[in-house]
């Protein structure tokens, strides 16, 4: 049971966007930024967001993250078919003084 | 070339201990936090520990505290876990990362944004 919420699964077609959540708590997502990555399996995880506006060099502006109240979603506008992969929200916890990520959604493009 | 490398994973029996090695090259490693961060086969990512840049503090998931303890060199820019009293499920892909940079007092947001190649380590009867 992770202390993030995300959907474990979602879709899309080609040039849609997709929005994936993560809901977690004052403790966490109220207070802190949120960060994002996408992982495939075999290689390292890939930052590709946090809440402050800061997206990596390298990364599309197709990806953008937000945030509100205990909540934040990853968007993924114009979606191709290599953004399958899993992607993952991260953030701080004061309560457990400790990172936490959602467990994980696997993005399918139809 | 910036980067980081990873070594001394493996396959262990329970109970036994593993030490792990993320070397850093082409950047200030001495000015950076280095977190831990495992995925078990068929889960998802599970943060395991940070080292602040100046080994000052550090912290750990509730899932290891007491068994794993992460410390550094910043003479060999190299940060280390030493992983005691193995479970099964700590069997993982575990990759070390890049945090805050700190400089004159002050930190950034965590960076994340050098990773290592990930090492595998099995805990297996």
């Amino acid at each position: 049971q992770s202390v993030l919420t995300q959907p474990p699964s979602a879709s899309g077609t080609p040039g849609q966007t997709v929005t994936i959540s993560c809901s977690g708590s004052s403790s966490n997502i109220g207070s802190r930024y949120v960060f994002w990555f996408r992982h495939l399996p075999g290689s390292a995880p890939q930052l590709l967001f946090y809440t402050n506006g800061r997206r990596p060099s390298g990364v599309p502006d197709r990806f953008s993250g937000s945030k509100s109240g205990t909540s934040a979603s990853l968007a993924i506008n114009g979606l191709r078919s290599e953004d399958e992969a899993d992607y993952y929200c991260a953030t701080w916890d004061d309560s457990l003084s400790a990172w936490v990520f959602g467990g994980g959604t696997k993005l399918t493009v139809l | 070339q910036v980067q980081l490398v990873q070594s001394g994973g493996g396959v262990v029996q329970p109970g036994t201990s593993l030490r792990l090695s993320c070397a850093a090259s082409g950047f200030s490693f001495s000015s950076y936090d280095i977190h831990w961060v495992r995925q078990a086969p068929g889960k998802g990512l599970e943060w395991v520990a940070v080292i602040k840049y100046d080994g000052g503090h550090k912290f750990y998931a509730d899932s290891v505290k007491g068994r794993f303890t992460i410390f550094r060199d910043n003479s060999k820019n190299t940060v280390y876990v030493q992983m005691d009293s193995l479970r099964a499920e700590d069997t993982a892909e575990y990759y070390c990362a890049n945090g805050q940079y700190c400089s004159g007092g002050t930190c950034t947001d965590d960076l994340f944004d050098i990773w290592g190649q990930g090492t595998m380590v099995t805990v297996s009867s």
